[in-house]
């Protein structure tokens, strides 16, 4: 099993509804989880981090969080063609100084 | 302004020839990181460091070697590369360890024949 699991792209979705994404971790003791969105070609840029279970909301983003299912997912509404990227969950493992990134999820935002 | 500076951001090397990428950054960040990016593997962590002469290996270290001699600069060393080396690397820094949302740089894409 990977440490961190994110549900197997691609996503596509019309402009306008909502793209969920799905990340499973193994590290039990995982304190962080943080969504990164990746643009072709570009650097990781951070969407949303999230430390406690329950939902975490910023703008078109919400993020939730499930410990004892070992469960992170990032909510986008009102999708726009320019969300489409790749998303990548990470967790923030027990291991000091650990960081484990899913494989990714290519989203794409069709008008 | 606030940024993680890697360079070269691409390289088109040989088997076998050192090679250094290096990663700076000017927040004062006490955590810097590498990763690897290969196609559907994601970002795979090759070695960290939470402070100056503290580095520990992360999940891919094998043929790979880092120093951290200065809190700002945080250099990848390749001794003898070779080609399933051939990847996209990020150096990344955060204020204080894993836990805390990291800061990328721009990539470095390397190439070994």
């Amino acid at each position: 099993q990977k440490e961190v699991e994110q549900n197997s792209g691609p996503l596509s979705v019309p402009e306008g509804a909502i793209a969920s994404l799905n990340c499973t971790y193994s590290d039990r003791g995982s304190q962080s989880f943080f969504w990164y969105r990746q643009y072709s070609g570009k650097s990781p840029e951070l969407i949303m981090s999230i430390y406690s279970n329950g939902d975490k909301e910023d703008g078109r983003f919400t993020a939730q969080l499930n410990k004892a299912s070992q469960y992170v997912s990032l909510l986008i509404r009102d999708s726009q063609p320019s969300d489409s990227a790749t998303y990548l969950c990470a967790a923030g493992g027990t291991s000091y100084g650990k960081l484990t990134f899913g494989q990714g999820t290519i989203l794409t935002v069709h008008p | 302004e606030a940024q993680v500076t890697q360079n070269p951001r691409y390289l088109i090397t040989v088997t076998g020839k050192k090679l250094t990428v290096t990663c700076s950054q000017n927040m004062n960040h006490e955590y810097m990181s590498w990763y690897r990016q290969d196609p559907g593997l994601g970002l795979r962590q090759i070695y960290y460091s939470m402070n100056v002469e503290v580095t520990d290996k992360g999940d891919v270290p094998e043929g790979y070697k880092v120093s951290r001699k200065e809190k700002r600069n945080f250099p990848l060393i390749l001794e003898s590369p070779s080609p399933n080396q051939t990847s996209l690397y990020f150096c990344a820094s955060s204020f204080r360890d894993h836990n805390q949302p990291q800061h990328f740089g721009d990539g470095t894409r390397l190439s070994i024949l």
